[in-house]
């Protein structure tokens, strides 16, 4: 079956701190994948994506890498800002028509000023 | 731009009630889902809808629930008799087509059932 694995929250770091995210996958098929965020007291918003091996998703100074070797899709800032403070969610969605997206368990990120 | 909106923003309900959820999915996309995450758990799939009807359900998705698309702009999920364990923030999402693999979020409803 399709199934999704982020590191285990919460995170807490510093201001300007770097950040890692890790998420892999398991799928039947060639899945896209995805990066959704949650702030708090509102609904999920894509973050970034990317749907084939070797593509980089990046928005709002977030990036990650589709690595199919190593079936992973780990998230990356480099300097965090108390605004980034949310749930994030890795998931993806195998290329197969109306399918649904799978999700991780989400990592709740703290940033402190 | 263009979203997804949701109604009611909070429901409370007493167990054995039937709730209505609804959404409005952006006007051009053609297949509908909801989600639900239980507080403090991951994004659950319910159901995904094509073309008036069911795609694919998950095994939450028992026959307490439903999903209709009443006119061209609502899109609705119908719990028949409440339980505690639907409590839960519901998630109604909307995408364009195969090609196009982003599913737009709704802010979600959050039913509570005391």
């Amino acid at each position: 079956g399709n199934s999704v694995t982020q590191m285990e929250g919460p995170v807490t770091l510093s201001e300007e701190a770097f950040l890692t995210i890790n998420c892999t996958y398991t799928a039947t098929g060639y899945p896209s994948l995805f990066w959704y965020v949650q702030y708090p007291g509102e609904g999920l918003q894509l973050l970034l994506k990317a749907t084939k091996a070797d593509d980089k998703g990046s928005n709002k100074g977030f990036e990650a890498t589709y690595r199919k070797e190593t079936t992973s899709f780990h998230l990356e800032k480099g300097s965090v800002q108390v605004s980034d403070s949310a749930v994030y969610f890795c998931a993806l969605k195998v290329a197969s028509g109306n399918t649904p997206l799978v999700f991780g368990k989400g990592t709740r990120l703290s940033v402190i000023a | 731009e263009p979203e997804v909106t949701q109604t009611p923003s909070h429901q409370v309900t007493q167990m054995g009630q039937e709730v209505i959820l609804r959404c409005v999915p952006i006007s051009n996309h053609l297949y509908f889902y909801w989600y639900r995450q239980i507080l403090g758990q991951k994004v659950e799939f319910l159901v995904s809808f094509y073309n008036n009807e069911i795609s694919e359900k998950s095994e939450i998705f028992d026959d307490q629930f439903s999903v209709e698309r009443p006119d061209g702009s609502n899109f609705t999920l119908k719990i028949r008799s409440t339980k505690l364990e639907d409590s839960a923030m519901y998630f109604c999402a909307s995408g364009r087509g195969e090609l196009s693999y982003e599913q737009y979020f709704g802010p979600g409803t959050r039913l509570t059932v005391t």
